[in-house]
């Protein structure tokens, strides 16, 4: 049983557009989410997170979007550069001290085209 | 400060042998998480330690798969009698804290195959 989800395994984006990289989740007791890049034998590093209280968070070129009704959460990349190139996971964890266990999505491999 | 730090990074065992898998924490995270990937697939939660203390082993399989974090040295993760399907990316995480919140970080993961 999937419970984080990321149709899309891989997106290829011209360098300078967007990139948005998109999942769905079908636990409702999940209020934390979080996105990871994962570069070729190296471990997933942390990028960006989102409280279930908040539908936007921003940092630099990076901003989440939470819609809670619809059990979807989004990674807007902008502008894309080449060290953007990577795969995306998004995670997610149920309660304040439930966020040790994070659960995962497949990943989406993101390329820019330079 | 040196980063969550793994060995070995590739580990090739035969049917039936142990695989024992090493995790430094960062400095000063007393907190440490056990993940694992198969291929093709996310990451999957396995344990979660604090100093000398099991707080959740809710996805650790039932057999072969123990792991520790002793007051002194690295979390361990060992592997009992492996088999083919043990074959996979192991990555350890730690924290200062608990939760895998913003001030945790992943190791670059070890290496697993079983022939």
């Amino acid at each position: 049983d999937q419970q984080v989800k990321q149709n899309s395994p891989s997106l290829s984006v011209q360098e300078g557009r967007i990139s948005i990289l998109n999942c769905d989740y079908t636990n409702s007791m999940f209020d934390y989410f979080l996105w990871y890049k994962k570069y070729p034998a190296e471990g997933p590093t942390f990028l960006i997170s989102i409280s279930s209280i908040k539908d936007k968070n921003e940092d630099g070129r990076f901003t989440v979007f939470l819609n809670k009704s619809a059990k979807h959460l989004s990674l807007h990349i902008v502008p894309s550069q080449p060290g953007d190139s990577a795969v995306y996971f998004c995670a997610a964890s149920a309660g304040y001290f439930g966020n040790e266990k994070l659960t995962f999505g497949t990943g989406t491999r993101l390329t820019i085209i330079p | 400060n040196a980063g969550v730090m793994q060995n070995p990074r590739h580990l090739v065992r035969r049917r039936g042998q142990e695989a024992r898998l090493r995790c430094s924490p960062m400095k000063g995270h007393s907190h440490v998480y056990w993940y694992r990937q198969l291929p093709e697939e996310g990451l999957k939660f396995m344990v979660y330690l604090q100093k000398e203390n099991i707080i959740d082993e809710s996805g650790m399989p039932k057999e072969r798969f123990s792991a520790e974090f002793p007051k002194e040295g690295p979390s361990i993760l060992r592997i009992q009698q492996v088999v083919r399907g043990d074959s996979a990316a192991y990555f350890c995480a730690s924290s200062p804290s608990r939760g895998m919140n913003t001030e945790a970080f992943f190791g670059q993961g070890t290496r697993l195959t079983v022939v």
